[in-house]
């Protein structure tokens, strides 16, 4: 079945550093992807997404482009910042539902 | 608009003991869900619904009942706790994308962390 691959945290990053998260994916046909962030005590939120081969979705300075070739949607941010500290989670859309990894915290120190 | 509402926010239950999770959407969103949440496990569906009175199992539906009887409500039973359903329940909501067979973003509720002692 489907099912998505991330790197195991916690990343640890000193603010401004470049931030890359890897997430690969198993899927047949070409599902929607997407990224979502939960910062403390929170739900999570949408992130960015990617609905096609070679798209990019970007928001809040993140970036990640769909890659059939490598069935990979990495995660990327030039410079970090401390408010970045989250936990990001992977996903993809299997028609009528979302499929997770299993999440990456991040924590960026001053 | 409050997107997503959970309640309560915390619960502390005895095993066997049951109780409801509620979860409300004011989006007229047709898709609702319950994920939950456990470290290293990341989300796990439980059961999720494409509209009222239609309702089916996701990942780890034992355990759990739902019903949906109105589009904007999808409360989630919990029958007989057990310490294995010590976790942090999400409710998400989306709606259809009018192009594919497939659905937008899912909007996610505060959650409510549930301890069975």
């Amino acid at each position: 079945g489907n099912s998505v691959t991330q790197m195991e945290g916690p990343v640890t990053l000193s603010e401004e550093a470049f931030l890359t998260i890897n997430c690969t994916y198993t899927a047949t046909g070409y599902p929607s992807l997407f990224w979502y962030v939960q910062y403390p005590g929170e739900g999570l939120q949408l992130l960015l997404k990617a609905t096609k081969a070679d798209d990019k979705g970007s928001n809040k300075g993140f970036e990640a482009t769909y890659r059939k070739e490598t069935t990979s949607f990495h995660l990327e941010k030039g410079s970090v910042q401390v408010s970045d500290s989250a936990v990001y989670f992977c996903a993809l859309q299997d028609t009528d539902k979302l499929i997770f990894g299993t999440g990456t915290r991040l924590q960026v120190f001053p | 608009n409050a997107g997503v509402t959970q309640t309560p926010k915390f619960q502390v239950l005895k095993t066997g003991q049951s109780m409801t999770l509620q979860c409300a959407q004011d989006m007229n969103h047709e898709y609702m869900s319950w994920y939950r949440q456990d470290p290293g496990m990341g989300l796990r569906l439980i059961h999720y619904s494409v509209g009222a009175g239609i309702t089916d199992q996701g990942e780890v539906p034992n355990g759990y009942n739902v019903s949906r009887s109105t589009t904007e409500d999808f409360p989630l039973r919990l029958l007989s706790a057990a310490p294995s359903q010590t976790s942090v329940y999400f409710c998400a909501s989306s709606s259809p994308d009018g192009v594919t067979s497939s659905y937008n973003e899912q909007f996610f509720g505060p959650g409510t962390r549930l301890t069975v002692l």
